[in-house]
């Protein structure tokens, strides 16, 4: 089983419409949780942290975390095609190393 | 905005050579980390340092790798002798505190061994 594992894509959404992303993790005491965007040949850029069950919102972002189900997912709302990349859910114990997903690529078509 | 710098953005190399990537992390940050990212694979996590140490390291980080902070503000990393298996995106990251907190990725060093 994968440590962190991320819906399979290409992930295809219309302009305008809700992109959701989603990601399990395998190790029970991750504490932290976080989604980057990630542009070709480009380095990740952190747009989302969640620390707590619950949802967090940030603008056309919102983040949830069910550390019970192992779960954490990124909905964009209002998607524009400037949201297309490669979204990574990476999942952190205390200040240790990041644990990546694959990547969930999404494509969001005017 | 502070931001993690690295340099050089690009660094061709021949196998065997030696290579040191720079990177310059966020000032009031204590983690720092290196990670690579093989063409079309995932990011990989390399290292961790703090407190003048390393933290943490990975499989990936064998004898042919070590980092070091010279100062107070570099981190480098440095590969002895270069395989073209090396060849990879490396990132170096920093955060501020050991808690729940977010960690920052420089622009990386595109390393390419020929």
């Amino acid at each position: 089983q994968k440590e962190v594992e991320q819906n399979s894509g290409p992930l295809s959404v219309p302009e305008g419409a809700i992109a959701s992303l989603n990601c399990t993790y395998s190790d029970r005491v991750s504490q932290s949780f976080f989604w980057y965007r990630q542009y070709s040949g480009k380095s990740p850029e952190l747009i989302m942290s969640i620390y707590s069950n619950g949802d967090k919102e940030d603008g056309r972002f919102t983040a949830q975390l069910n550390k019970a189900s192992q779960y954490v997912s990124l909905l964009i709302r209002d998607s524009q095609p400037s949201d297309s990349a490669t979204y990574l859910c990476a999942v952190t114990l205390n200040a240790g190393k990041s644990t990546f997903g694959d990547g969930t690529t999404l494509t969001v078509k005017p | 905005e502070p931001e993690v710098t690295q340099t050089p953005s690009h660094q061709v190399t021949q196998m065997g050579q030696e290579v040191i990537l720079r990177c310059v992390p966020i000032s009031n940050h204590l983690y720092f980390y290196w990670y690579r990212q093989i063409l079309g694979q995932k990011v990989e996590f390399l290292v961790s340092f703090y407190n003048n140490e390393i933290s943490e390291k990975s499989e990936i980080f064998d004898d042919q790798f070590s980092v070091e902070r010279p100062d107070g503000s570099n981190f480098t990393l440095k590969i002895r002798s270069t395989k073209l298996e090396d060849s990879a995106m490396y990132f170096c990251a920093s955060r501020p505190s050991a808690g729940p907190s977010e960690q920052y990725f420089g622009p990386g060093t595109r390393l390419t061994v020929t």
